[in-house]
């Protein structure tokens, strides 16, 4: 199995300004990936965090505006940049374990005012 | 604490009845199938998964099938209990990619 921390767990932040959320797993994971969930929505993938090199962007999503990074095997960021209240939702971190099973972090619960 | 699936489906059941949560997926060439748990202010949690090559799957209290001819899902819940109550997902898969395609979820409540 595989343990994902999420920091922050909520924030609240103005329109304009920039985020950014860590993840990190407590073991070796195969991938990692950024997902969005809009209030009362389902699950969209942003984003697959490439180690060592620029993330796999889905359509609709940028690296100008979600850069991300993946220094190491066990650790991810996410920034949302240049915030507007339409990007209000909860981004969670996901990994694939060495054992090729699906995990979700607890989930960044953003808010933009 | 902050709910998800608000605005979503919602199934009410009695405590001690059995629910059953649909899910139509949208592609053909999809073979992988994993129904998720999401409890409020936590991220999924997988319950049960089933591969295309069979139409039905039992975990403890749980039934997943799969009726690949129109493109059907459901996840049966025996004996409903109030830890039962969350937001449930499918998500479809295909072989060789790591991409999830998740369903608009479901909210089950159980009533007392």
């Amino acid at each position: 199995s595989a343990v994902i921390s999420q920091k922050p767990s909520r924030d609240i932040c103005q329109r304009g300004t920039s985020l950014t959320i860590q993840c990190q797993v407590d073991s070796q994971v195969t991938m990692m990936f950024w997902y969005r969930q809009q209030p009362g929505q389902s699950l969209t993938l942003i984003a697959t965090a490439n180690q060592g090199s620029e993330a796999t962007y889905e359509s609709g999503f940028v690296i100008d505006k979600f850069p991300i990074s993946r220094p190491n095997l066990t650790f991810s960021t996410l920034t949302v940049s240049n915030m507007s209240p339409e990007d209000s939702s909860i981004y969670l971190c996901s990994v694939v374990s060495l054992d090729y099973e699906q995990y979700f972090g607890p989930g960044t619960r953003l808010t933009v005012t | 604490g902050e709910s998800v699936g608000l605005h979503l489906p919602t199934l009410s059941v009695q405590e001690g009845d059995n629910s059953i949560i649909n899910c139509a997926y949208s592609n053909s060439a999809s073979d992988y199938f994993i129904w998720y748990k999401q409890e409020s202010g936590k991220g999924p949690q997988f319950i049960i998964d089933i591969r295309s090559n069979m139409d039905k799957r039992q975990g403890q209290r749980v039934t997943v099938l799969l009726n690949k001819t129109v493109k059907h899902l459901s996840l049966q819940i025996a004996a409903t209990q109030p830890g039962d109550s969350a937001v449930y997902f499918c998500a479809e898969n295909t072989s060789g990619t790591y991409k999830y395609i998740f369903g608009t979820g479901t909210r089950l409540k159980v009533l007392a």
